[in-house]
């Protein structure tokens, strides 16, 4: 069965720093591109970040460009998601998600559960 | 960036009725490359529907999606309890790819 977990999301002061983390198993971790996609409370879904199967290309929304960086281990199968220079509205629900091919730019068929991240003095 | 518009922004059925959800585009949508998710109340999203015609593995074939260019539709033909959420579109034929802002399918 595929699973993603995430953690490391928690309470945080504006301008401070996070590392999300994503544990996957159940499938090749290195043969799929994977993407972070938040939600704001009440909000709709936007894509964040993804990165290719090798980790050898990255991408970014430019809300966060500049900020996050996004990088993968594949001998944990595990992804992360560095966060500088945070600012209240990154406050959200962060999804890791699988994407279907090596490249991000597909659809994503699994997704983790979330975790939350809040920024706020 | 390719700006997705979701129509209506509630939609109030009863089970057994049929959904028609629209999913509008700025732009063209390169080679159909939209998917449909669907999101209850504190549960991550779920992939329906890709390629913008396509069912994701175990999708039940009362859903079913449609469309190309700049319009998109996804249809439940006869609402089940379990089908009241959330459902939004999404584009990855151009980056940065782009979600709808998702239509609200709640109980009459």
């Amino acid at each position: 069965e595929v699973q993603l977990v995430e953690s490391g999301g928690g309470l945080v002061q504006p301008g401070g720093s996070l590392r999300l983390s994503c544990a996957a198993s159940g499938f090749i971790f290195s043969s799929r591109a994977m993407s972070w996609v938040r939600q704001a409370p009440g909000k709709g879904l936007e894509w964040v970040s993804g990165i290719s199967g090798s980790g050898d290309s990255t991408y970014y929304a430019d809300s966060v460009k500049g900020r996050f960086t996004i990088s993968r281990d594949n001998s944990k199968n595990t992804l992360y998601l560095q966060m500088n220079s945070l600012r209240a509205d990154d406050t959200a629900v962060y999804y890791c998600a699988k994407v279907v091919e090596p490249h991000y730019d597909f659809w994503m068929d699994v997704w983790g559960q979330g975790t939350t991240v809040t920024v706020s003095s | 960036e390719i700006v997705l518009t979701q129509s209506p922004g509630t939609l109030s059925l009863s089970p057994g009725q049929r959904a028609t959800l629209s999913c509008r585009a700025s732009q063209t949508v390169t080679y159909r490359y939209l998917a449909w998710y669907q999101q209850k109340p504190g549960q991550a999203p779920r992939l329906l529907i890709y390629g913008a015609s396509s069912r994701a593995t175990g999708i039940p074939d009362r859903f079913s999606g449609s469309g190309s260019g700049t319009d998109f539709t996804l249809t439940i033909s006869r609402l089940e309890p379990e089908d009241f959420a959330v459902y939004f579109c999404q584009q990855y034929g151009s980056s940065p790819q782009t979600f709808g802002q998702g239509t609200k399918l709640e109980i009459k």
